[in-house]
């Protein structure tokens, strides 16, 4: 079973860059077997989903966002990061790391417990 | 803002059934897979209906999923207080490099 547990600043201020990290556990980020994925939630919305990284090297990102996102996978430590540079108050909310297999009929089986982000100088 | 639509929200009493309806594309739904997730209060998602209308392990019958054309269904037999909570579908995705889309999310009460 995957684990999955994000880490980074509760708060970062308007035009900074938000930097996440989510350490896995029970897979290897260098397994072809998934998309590493970021998603977020502002308060009281739906899901966003933000961006997925395979270790192929294939990156997608969702194209609101595409310019400001970078995710990239960190083998030696297990983990993968997300960059947002030039935040502003509408990138508030909960970020999660999630896993999904990509054999095309799955769905997001693994997710962290959230890290909630406030953006405000 | 949402690829996928969903009710905001639906209700029925204890022991009642429920269905929540997902409308997307052929870009998404049409032509891919769909998934089900519920999110209870103050946690993360949690998965459960996967490739349109099968359960991960131990999720229990009383969720189904189906899918004709370009929409989806959630059904929840059985209706207990402790199914109260988010109900996000998802699809992958085949068009404008986004590898995945949620729904709206519908809110059911017990």
């Amino acid at each position: 079973q995957v684990h999955l547990q994000e880490s980074g600043p509760g708060l970062v201020r308007p035009s900074e860059t938000l930097f996440l990290t989510c350490t896995v556990s029970g897979a290897s980020v260098s397994s072809d077997s998934y998309y590493w994925s970021w998603i977020r939630q502002s308060p009281g919305k739906g899901l966003e989903w933000i961006g997925c990284h395979h270790s192929s090297g294939s990156t997608f990102y969702h194209p609101s966002l595409k310019g400001r996102v970078a995710i990239f996978l960190d083998a030696s430590k297990n983990q993968f990061s997300m960059r947002l540079t030039s935040v502003t108050a509408a990138d508030s909310a909960v970020y999660s790391c999630a896993a999904i297999l990509t054999a095309i009929a799955a769905g997001y089986a693994s997710w962290g417990q959230g890290t909630l982000v406030g953006v405000s100088s | 803002q949402f690829v996928l639509t969903q009710p905001p929200s639906v209700s029925a009493a204890p022991g009642q059934k429920v269905s929540i309806s997902c409308s997307g594309s052929s870009s998404n739904i049409g032509n891919n897979y769909v998934s089900w997730y519920q999110q209870l209060p103050g946690t993360a998602p949690k998965l459960l209906i996967y490739d349109n209308n099968r359960r991960p392990s131990g999720i229990p019958a009383r969720f189904s999923g189906s899918k004709s054309g370009t929409s989806a269904t959630l059904g929840i037999t059985g209706l207990q207080t402790g199914d109260e909570a988010d109900y996000f579908c998802g699809s992958w995705n085949s068009g404008e490099n986004v590898l995945y889309v949620f729904g709206s999310g519908t809110r059911v009460t017990v």
